[in-house]
């Protein structure tokens, strides 16, 4: 049972380039969620996709892209990275929005 | 948005029985209560979640309150194991309002 799969695990990346984070679950789950972790912080919503085909802004959305590929993928893109965009992305899936979420084990990035 | 506050840090000693507050006064009609445990390096992984009374599991049990503006996470018997950062979260039935605060975190000593 893999779960959640986030890849890269880590990354390192200079001011201005871009970066696409992966995830990937296989459970059919139908909603998908990209959150960031700074130290000390909970973790806040980037991106959501409640279902395949869509997908709506969070807390935080300024400076990322996301794309619902399919029912198991939704990757998180950097066009620009900043250094405020360091941070560790978690990835998350349920079956429906009202049900817990499983969470993958990160992407822990870096933006020199 | 239903706002959650909780403390930022309990300790406990082995054994013992740990009850977690959180307080969540603006919850609407339709939000449920959810929480989750982090370790370090890891996604955070469920725990228990409940919309009112009491809700057990094998790990925890989540006592709601009739007028629903906290909720306490009760961990019977914790272990070194049970360190850990614990976060409540309130949410609609649309999933979409999660919000994650800072979470407690729990320490446990030997």
């Amino acid at each position: 049972n893999a779960g959640v799969t986030q890849t890269p695990k880590f990354q390192v990346l200079k001011t201005g380039q871009s970066m696409t984070l992966q995830c990937a679950q296989d459970m059919n789950h139908n909603s998908m969620y990209w959150y960031r972790q700074d130290p000390g912080m909970g973790l806040r919503l980037i991106y959501y996709s409640a279902s395949e085909g869509t997908t709506d802004k969070g807390e935080v959305p300024n400076g990322y892209n996301v794309s619902r590929l399919n029912k198991r993928e939704f990757s998180l893109r950097l066009e620009s990275a900043a250094p405020s965009q360091t941070s560790v992305y978690f990835c998350a899936s349920t079956r429906q929005s009202n049900q817990p979420q499983h969470f993958g084990d990160g992407t822990r990035l870096s933006i020199l | 948005l239903a706002k959650t506050t909780q403390p930022i840090s309990m300790d406990s000693y082995e054994g013992q029985e740990v009850n977690i507050t959180c307080s969540h006064n603006n919850i609407a009609t339709n939000d449920y209560i959810t929480w989750y445990q982090q370790f370090p390096s890891q996604g955070p992984r469920f725990i228990i979640q409940g919309y009112k009374t009491k809700v057990t599991n094998e790990v925890a049990s989540l006592f709601i309150p009739a007028d629903r503006k906290s909720s306490t996470l009760s961990l019977p018997r914790v272990s070194l194991s049970d360190t850990a950062v614990y976060y409540c979260l309130v949410g609609d039935i649309a999933g979409t309002a999660l919000i994650f605060g800072k979470g407690t975190t729990l320490s446990v000593s030997s």
